[in-house]
């Protein structure tokens, strides 16, 4: 079955500072990868998704994130954070066997401090 | 506005009062699905439903309903409700379901005493 992990779970960082958020899936058939942002109390949306060609996506924020298949990871990436990239922040995969189940990492705190 | 709705957004309730949770999207989605969000377990999918009349479990399905009638409307129900399902809810529609961006709901804080 696939499972998505994240491998921290929290990630406090100063602003201005880069910031990698990483992401790890395990999956047997093509896959497809997600990134979702939580801010306080609301509900989860899209920051970028890989379906298929470049490996490298960019998305919403100034947020990217790199497909590697070999080390079936999908790390997430920011040069220079805000304050109000405060947020959690989940990983999470699909594939067509799944039959329709999203399957979420546990999530990263992310905490910018000024 | 597109959007997907959810209501209430807070609930404090006793253990064994039946209710329901009500979820709407005005984005004309195929695919709806029910969350529950728990510190340190991410998301894990209760029930999702790709049409009208077509519901499947997800991964924590025990202890929970759902119906879907319509298109727009996928209510959670839970008849009997336990401590063990006080958490954070979530509703999200999308068109497709594998490729297809999910839209989430604000989400329905269920304290269950």
């Amino acid at each position: 079955a696939q499972s998505v992990t994240q491998l921290d779970s929290q990630v406090p960082v100063f602003e201005e500072a880069p910031v990698e958020l990483r992401c790890n899936y395990s999956s047997s058939v093509s896959v497809y990868l997600f990134w979702y942002v939580q801010y306080p109390n609301q509900g989860l949306q899209l920051l970028l998704k890989y379906l298929s060609g470049s490996t490298l996506v960019k998305g919403i924020n100034g947020f990217e994130a790199e497909f590697n298949k070999s080390q079936t990871s999908f790390h997430l990436r920011k040069p220079s954070v805000h304050i109000s990239d405060t947020a959690e922040y989940f990983c999470a995969a699909n594939n067509y066997n799944q039959g329709g189940k999203l399957i979420f990492g546990q999530g990263t705190e992310l905490s910018v401090k000024p | 506005e597109a959007q997907v709705t959810q209501n209430p957004r807070y609930l404090i309730t006793v253990t064994g009062k039946k209710l329901t949770v009500t979820c709407s999207q005005n984005m004309n989605h195929e695919y709806m699905s029910w969350y529950r969000q728990d510190p340190g377990l991410g998301l894990r999918q209760i029930y999702y439903s790709m049409n009208v009349e077509v519901t499947d479990k997800g991964d924590v399905p025990e202890g929970y309903k759902v119906s879907r009638k319509e298109k727009r409307n996928f209510p959670l129900i839970l008849e009997s409700p336990s401590p063990n399902q006080t958490s954070l809810y979530f509703c999200a529609s999308s068109l497709g379901w594998v490729t297809d961006t999910q839209y989430f709901g604000p989400g329905t804080r269920l304290t269950v005493l």
